[in-house]
């Protein structure tokens, strides 16, 4: 079962514009992931944020998590065509028998030249 | 590139065969994490080695099983193949450490006919 939820499903834009995707979760975490995927191929780290933490830059990239509503977002400034791809958050609850995560359906971002 | 590998790229199979699947670990990573994406959907997890023992399953039936060696790579097997197990196969090498991210390799495309 999915835990997150990516909104919006799909985001158009320009490039030279700036692409903001949001995740919602249901549980408790331990941290957050934001992952890249391009065409179906293997899952790229963006970001990792820890549950005590608001704010992540790296890069173009800006993350924010707010653990009270259990949401996050992603910022992309300044997007490129070569942007385009899925953008997947994850959860991870890690306990005491290591992380799993917990991905969301995705937002596939296009960024038009 | 994430120093993670799987093989083989592309598979097809036919309903009620087998298959093995195989990923070889980032180097330094003792925990692997196999994941199952269909199409248009985020990853789901199936399960987790660390140190050569399953630490951890999601909700998948006993058909998926899982090996990891003492060189830290690990096989996902499938018995009696369903057409519903067509999907990207995706392997995560990590650390054990609280906030470990997860490398993923570049995936194997199961098609079951």
């Amino acid at each position: 079962s999915q835990q997150g939820e990516e909104d919006p499903q799909a985001l158009s834009i320009q490039e030279g514009e700036n692409a903001t995707m949001n995740c919602s979760y249901k549980t408790s975490i331990n941290n957050l992931q934001w992952y890249r995927q391009n065409s179906g191929r293997g899952l790229v780290h963006l970001i990792l944020i820890r549950s005590n933490e608001r704010e992540k830059h790296s890069g173009r990239l800006r993350v924010t998590l707010d653990t009270s509503k259990k949401s996050s977002s992603l910022l992309i400034t300044a997007s490129r065509a070569a942007d385009t791809a899925s953008y997947f958050c994850a959860t991870d609850a890690r306990e005491t028998s290591g992380s799993r995560l917990t991905f969301g359906e995705g937002t596939q971002l296009t960024v038009n030249p | 590139e994430t120093g993670v590998t799987q093989s083989p790229t592309h598979l097809i199979k036919t309903r009620g065969q087998q298959v093995t699947l195989r990923c070889s670990s980032q180097s330094g990573h003792n925990t692997v994490s196999w994941y199952q994406q269909a199409l248009g959907q985020g990853p789901q997890f199936i399960f987790q080695y660390y140190r050569e023992e399953e630490n951890g399953r999601g909700n998948f039936p006993p058909r998926f099983s899982g090996l990891q060696f003492p060189n830290y790579s690990s096989e996902l097997n499938v018995n009696a193949l369903e057409l519903d197990d067509s999907a990207l196969y995706l392997c995560a090498s990590s650390g054990s450490g609280s906030y470990n991210e997860q490398f993923f390799g570049p995936g194997t495309r199961l098609t079951v006919l």
